[in-house]
């Protein structure tokens, strides 16, 4: 079935450094890929997503690449500061349907 | 614009005791869905609604999970009767259901089963 695989688990960088997350989807047809970004105790919330036309977007410090062909999609996040600690969840449409796989997570510490 | 109310926040049942919950979605939103959040894993998909039918419900432990989406709004997810292994955070959300639609979460339920 369709799967979403992200790395790394858990990530810790200093306060202004930047931070990457990848994921990769194994179903070629899906179209969509938003990420979602879940504090501690909260609900998650989407901070951006990309559509399979596009390979970039951006807005203020975080962007999303994705590369069809790899089937390889990626959050950055630059000039990093203490409020972006949370777990954030990559997400992959299946395609056809307007549901979404989601990744396992990937826990962000920026430390001060 | 008010977001996807979920009640309660806080559960805990013993093993075998029933269960439900409840959400509110957006006003508007025809799509809702359950996920299962087990601590340290993404969200599970359980099922999905568009208006008050069901559009996939092949994740979802039939034997001993239900839930109900009546007029196409409110929606109530059952368990009964809970495993320990339903410890979870079930959170709802809702779209507007067309391409590139991201969900709205609910501040979801924790549940814990002793």
């Amino acid at each position: 079935g369709e799967n979403v695989e992200q790395h790394p688990s858990t990530l810790s960088v200093q306060e202004g450094d930047s931070a990457v997350i990848k994921c990769t989807y194994s179903d070629s047809a899906s179209n969509y890929f938003p990420w979602y970004k879940q504090e501690l105790g909260k609900r998650p919330q989407l901070i951006i997503d990309i559509r399979s036309n596009v390979g970039e977007k951006k807005d203020q410090r975080i962007a999303v690449t994705l590369n069809k062909t790899a089937k390889h999609f990626s959050l950055h996040i630059t000039e990093t500061q203490p409020e972006d600690s949370a777990v954030y969840f990559c997400a992959a449409s299946i395609a056809g349907t307007y549901k979404y796989i989601f990744g396992t997570g990937t826990r962000l510490k920026v430390l001060a | 614009e008010a977001g996807v109310a979920q009640s309660p926040r806080y559960k805990i049942i013993e093993k075998r005791q029933s269960v439900a919950f409840w959400c509110n979605p957006i006003s508007g939103h025809a799509t809702l869905y359950w996920y299962q959040q087990i601590l340290g894993q993404g969200p599970k998909l359980l099922i999905q609604f568009q208006n008050n039918g069901v559009v996939d419900d092949s994740q979802l432990p039939k034997d001993r999970f239900s839930a109900e989406r009546l007029k196409g709004v409110d929606s109530t997810l059952k368990i009964q009767p809970a495993k320990l292994e339903d410890s979870a955070v079930y959170l709802c959300a809702s779209s507007l259901g067309g391409f590139g639609s991201g969900y709205t979460f609910g501040s979801g339920t924790r549940l814990t089963v002793v």
